[in-house]
């Protein structure tokens, strides 16, 4: 069974990092790419981030290009976000999700529970 | 960036109804589209990819159509498990932007 965890969200102050964890289990992790959608309380998903399955591509949303960095380690089937310069509106659950298709930004079959990231002061 | 317009925003409707969501794209992306069910307080569940392909485990009573710029998302006959927050994302470019939502409510 596919099991995706995500960890590290918390509360941070305007301007702060935080680094999100994914911990992928059930499948091999280092063939498939991998992606983080966040949802900010009450609103919709927003597509963030995806990366191929060696690491060789990586794309970004418009909002968090150049703040955020995502990254994996396919020795230890983890996922990684990190946040840099965060911005209330930054406020969300994040959920990393496994790509259905041979396709870095694709369908999204597996989703993990979602870690949620505040930005307050 | 390609935007996914979708509509409507909400929808009442009983159970047995015919319902129909549409989505649509900026500009033509083939048939990279997927289509989402989400539950409050839950990680969205795959229902539809490829415009119209139907993910395993998936009630037959959901199907997609569509290609190009337009794009349904059909529910044959409502069930009360089915209400609940529906989503498109289109996956033609490298991002996979999200349509709006569509609350599907009890009428």
């Amino acid at each position: 069974e596919v099991q995706l965890v995500e960890s590290g969200g918390g509360l941070v102050k305007p301007g702060g990092s935080l680094r999100l964890s994914c911990a992928a289990s059930g499948f091999t992790f280092s063939t498939y790419s991998m992606n983080w959608v966040r949802q900010a309380p009450g609103k919709g998903l927003e597509w963030v981030s995806s990366i191929s399955s060696s690491s060789t591509y990586t794309y970004y949303g418009d909002s968090v290009k150049g703040r955020f960095t995502i990254s994996r380690d396919n020795a230890k089937n983890s996922l990684y976000l990190q946040m840099n310069s965060l911005r209330a509106e930054d406020t969300a659950v994040y959920y990393c999700a496994r790509v259905l298709e041979r396709r870095i930004v694709g369908a999204l079959s597996s989703w993990g529970q979602g870690t949620l990231v505040t930005v307050s002061s | 960036d390609i935007q996914m317009t979708q509509s409507p925003s909400t929808l009442s409707a009983s159970v047995g109804d015919r319902v129909t969501i549409t989505c649509r794209a900026s500009q033509s992306i083939s048939s990279w589209v997927a289509w989402y069910q989400q539950k409050p307080g839950k990680a969205p569940n795959l229902l539809i990819f490829k415009a119209s392909t139907l993910e395993s485990g998936v009630p037959s009573r959901f199907s997609g159509s569509g290609s190009g710029t337009e794009f349904t998302l059909t529910i044959s006959s409502l069930q009360p498990d089915d209400f609940a927050t529906y989503y498109c994302q289109q996956y033609n470019s490298n991002s996979g932007t999200f349509g709006q939502g569509t609350k599907v409510e009890i009428k």
